[in-house]
């Protein structure tokens, strides 16, 4: 069972560099999300897309674009990387953005900016 | 105060003791309660879900709320070195908000 794919699993990135965070999943669910987990802060949300199409800011969205042309696909850029994004993203979907539905994750995607 | 708080622990017990988690939360309209686990390089998986005060059991796991005291736990049974993980509470009103997590040893 694939259910949320993310790549790369890890990369160590120059900082003003540009990169992309693809996140693929096969559950037809409508609903994914981004997060970033930092040691001492969490889980915090970046951006979220409730359906194709739309999009909208999540707690911390600065530094980072977020498009969502089909359902599956639901891809997170750096535009210029800071060290400060030095973290691990995590990807979810879930049925729809009702508050009743639990997120499922990916594994994860571990960024370091030098 | 913080919207949801989560002692981050780390929290080690022997094997077969009984492992006792808990959140506390300030937003009274959180309805939803979950538990996630995550072990280490991996992302969190849906552990247990609830949703009215009480206890839901399943397995060695039972999940509590306490909406009047805004106060959740899990608790594992008969823990084994497998349940070593990072658990993390989660509560939704309109959105999703996490604890930090509590790190779980269980020591053979």
């Amino acid at each position: 069972t694939a259910g949320i794919t993310q790549a790369p699993t890890s990369q160590i990135l120059a900082a003003g560099r540009s990169m992309t965070l693809r996140c693929t999943q096969d559950m037809r669910h409508n609903a994914m999300y981004w997060y970033r987990q930092d040691l001492g802060l969490g889980l915090r949300l970046i951006h979220y897309s409730n359906t194709a199409g739309t999009t909208g800011k999540g707690e911390v969205p600065d530094g980072y674009s977020v498009s969502r042309a089909n359902t599956d696909d639901f891809p997170l850029t750096l535009a210029s990387a800071v060290p400060s994004q030095t973290s691990v993203y995590f990807c979810a979907s879930s049925v729809d953005g009702a508050s009743n539905q639990p997120q499922h994750f990916g594994d994860g995607t571990r960024l370091s900016i030098l | 105060q913080k919207e949801v708080e989560q002692d981050p622990g780390p929290l080690s017990v022997p094997e077969g003791a009984i492992v006792s988690l808990n959140c506390t939360y300030s937003n009274s309209a959180f309805q939803y309660f979950m538990w996630y686990r995550q072990y280490s390089r991996k992302g969190p998986e849906l552990l247990m879900y609830t949703y009215s005060s009480g206890n839901k059991e399943d397995g060695r796991f039972t999940a509590q709320v306490d909406k009047s005291s805004k106060y959740i736990s899990l608790f594992i049974r008969d823990s084994q070195p497998s349940d070593s993980a990072t658990y993390l509470c989660a509560m939704s009103d309109n959105r999703l908000a996490f604890g930090k997590g509590n790190q779980v040893v269980v020591i053979p």
